[in-house]
């Protein structure tokens, strides 16, 4: 059973660019697309993008331009670096994986822990 | 792809039937639920519109096609008071259903 653990979280400024960090254990990370997910505090959850080993990425439009996902195999993580953050982006954020096989496409199957960022002058 | 959930909150005791829905601007294919309780992540519930995630327990079931899904929870048991979520995939991107909020009546 794969497992994700989240690294990186805190209290930002304004302006400053969020860095956040997924480690995967026992998991073939060229596999699967790895995605990010976040949930401001007592609201729905958003999407914000993915990516794969061959450095393949999909990002929201409403964020495409701030975000940058990655995949390194050879630390078996991936991370997500979203920039200029406002207090629109306080939030939860999960890191996830894409299933892909048996039948079970275009779902997140396996999600960590979840780590709250918050963006605070 | 416009996604839209209801309702918004659904008031039910236990041992009631729950049928939560999600309708989409767009005929989709591939529809997952989950449910999010408090301080943690979601847990995928289904998968591919019908098919139960492992370890889910089959009070709880998906259907539909096209553009309209539901979820339906044959008899709540207490654990089973959550937020619940749909998620679909199109034109390249992900979108959440903006969540069922099943409370004890």
């Amino acid at each position: 059973q794969v497992q994700l653990q989240q690294w990186g979280a805190g209290v930002l400024k304004p302006s400053d660019t969020l860095s956040l960090i997924c480690t995967v254990d026992r998991a073939f990370l060229t596999n699967y697309y790895w995605t990010w997910i976040r949930q401001p505090p007592g609201r729905g959850l958003e999407w914000i993008g993915e990516a794969h080993s061959s450095g393949v990425t999909n990002y929201n439009r409403s964020l495409a331009s701030r975000v940058s996902i990655s995949v390194d195999t050879s630390n078996k993580q991936f991370s997500l670096k979203l920039r200029s953050v406002t207090a629109a982006d306080t939030a939860v954020y999960y890191c996830a994986r894409v299933a892909n096989g048996a039948g079970s496409y275009y779902n997140f199957d396996t999600w960590g822990q979840g780590a709250l960022v918050t963006v605070s002058s | 792809v416009v996604l839209t959930q209801s309702p918004g909150t659904l008031s039910l005791s236990p041992g009631e039937r729950a049928t939560l829905s999600c309708t989409t601007s767009h005929k989709i294919t591939y529809l997952a639920w989950y449910q999010q309780k408090p301080g943690q992540a979601p847990r995928l519930l289904i998968y591919g519109a019908s098919k139960r995630a492992t370890g889910v327990p089959d009070r709880f079931s998906g259907s539909g096609s096209g553009t309209d899904f539901s979820l339906t929870i044959s008899r709540l048991e207490p654990e089973d008071f959550a937020v619940y979520y749909c998620l679909i995939y199109g034109l390249s991107e992900y979108t959440f259903g903006q969540g069922t909020n099943l409370e004890i009546k």
